[in-house]
């Protein structure tokens, strides 16, 4: 059971570049979601998804897409990356059938430079 | 509107010593709570978390919190700190929905 699984690790672009940061969970979990966390502020949510074809806008979604065309994968897309966007990404999975009491179960990371 | 709100960005303790980690939430409905752990270079993992059946939650490695309605807070504890502890602490409150509001983290620094 590999649970929630991030690709790349780490990846350094330049300004104005495109990329997906990959994210599949195999636990069949409906709820899916990208965080990014920076120094001082804890984890911030971009945004999420409750199910194939359905998404949602977090607390900072600016600058960043996403899509849900299965229950495994929910890529991050960054248009025209820019430094401010050089974090740490984490996506998170979970169902959904239990009302706030679910647990988060997250991936490792991938680690974003944009110089 | 619900909130986190963890005190200490930063807790330094030696080794052997009590581990405190303080919590205080708002949420305008009965909550579910949760600490998480991040280990170095890892993601997010479950230490504990609250559903209303107890108000004293056990967790993995020793932790244990302690739901206080009347003090809106959830602080973890450890009786005797370990090296293997130092990593970032996240308090998580979900009330009522499947998306969590996380604190700002704790940091633990164990001295030897």
């Amino acid at each position: 059971n590999a649970g929630v699984t991030q690709t790349p690790k780490f990846q350094v672009l330049k300004t104005g570049q495109s990329m997906t940061l990959q994210c599949a969970q195999d636990m069949n979990h409906e709820y899916m979601s990208w965080y990014r966390q920076d120094p001082g502020m804890g984890l911030r949510l971009i945004h999420y998804s409750v199910g194939a074809g359905i998404t949602d806008q977090g607390e900072v979604p600016n600058g960043y897409n996403v899509s849900r065309s299965t229950t495994e994968d929910f890529p991050l897309r960054l248009l025209s990356a820019a430094p401010s966007q050089t974090s740490v990404y984490f996506c998170a999975s979970s169902s959904t059938g239990l009302s706030g009491a679910n647990v988060l179960t997250f991936g490792a990371g991938s680690r974003l430079t944009v110089l | 509107a619900q909130s986190v709100t963890q005190l200490g960005s930063h807790v330094s303790v030696s080794e052997g010593a009590l581990v405190l980690l303080r919590c205080n939430y708002s949420s305008s409905v009965p909550p579910y709570l949760f600490w998480y752990v991040q280990y170095p270079n890892q993601g997010l993992q479950l230490l504990l978390k609250y559903t209303s059946a107890a108000t004293l939650v056990k967790g993995i490695n020793g932790f244990e919190a302690e739901f206080k309605k009347s003090e809106t807070s959830f602080h973890l504890t450890k009786p005797s700190a370990h090296m293997s502890d130092a990593a970032e602490y996240f308090c998580a409150l979900s009330g009522g929905s499947y998306i969590p509001t996380f604190g700002r983290g704790t940091s633990l620094i164990v001295h030897p």
